[in-house]
């Protein structure tokens, strides 16, 4: 399976944009970029996901490199609610199982 | 947007006792569903891979007997700690692949199992 790479931890301040990096230097044609989250004590929750063009939602935004090796969540206004641990996962369509990785925790000053 | 649910959300048994963890999507059909373990400040192993009238396909190192999975039905998934011994403690997560090319797996709120 390929795998990225993610900073142990960041902290931001609350109100600020966050911008949590992934590495995926080894991904394929056909992997999705997916990002999930998990609050403590809970399930994992799904943010976003991406092939190639940057994508927007309600919650995040998902900047993908252009050769595909790198892509960014951001978080455009950071709120308490926010602190939780960030995974960035590649998914190969066929296979549809999730390897976590160990994530990004992502705390956040008051 | 997709719910899943499981029950119970927290159990307590004494070990040699069998536990049972229900995986429910509750507004869409999953012919796939996923069970992870989870232990304190780790990220999630993932156990099985489970289809909806097939065996469940176990991760290397997971003991297909200690850990029976059963898909009855589209919406349901269930897990069964078999015997259960103290180190089987753990936070029990499952998830289920929404029917879409995108692959978005939708995950339960979790299950704590303390095995005394």
């Amino acid at each position: 399976d390929a795998k990225t790479t993610q900073p142990n931890s960041m902290e931001s301040n609350e109100e600020e944009p966050v911008h949590l990096p992934c590495n995926h230097s080894t991904i394929s044609g056909t992997d999705y970029i997916h990002w999930y989250r998990q609050l403590p004590s809970q399930g994992p929750e799904y943010v976003i996901h991406g092939l190639t063009s940057n994508v927007n939602n309600r919650m995040a935004s998902l900047a993908i490199a252009e050769d595909r090796k790198s892509s960014t969540l951001i978080l455009h206004r950071a709120t308490l609610r926010d602190a939780a641990v960030y995974y960035c996962i590649l998914v190969v369509s066929s296979a549809s199982k999730i390897i976590f990785g160990s994530g990004t925790r992502l705390s956040i000053r008051p | 947007g997709a719910v899943v649910s499981q029950h119970p959300s927290r159990v307590i048994c004494k070990s040699g006792t069998s536990v049972k963890i229900e995986c429910r999507s509750l507004d869409f059909q999953a012919t796939t569903m996923f069970w992870y373990r989870q232990f304190p400040k780790q990220s999630l192993m993932l156990m099985a891979t489970s289809n909806e009238g097939s065996k469940a396909t176990y991760e290397q190192g997971v003991e297909k007997d200690k850990f029976l999975i059963n898909h009855a039905s589209l919406t349901l998934s269930t897990l069964t700690v078999t015997s259960a011994h103290p180190e089987d403690s753990s936070f029990y997560i499952c998830s289920a692949l929404g029917r879409s090319s995108t692959d978005t797996q939708y995950f339960g709120p979790g299950t704590r199992l303390t095995v005394l």
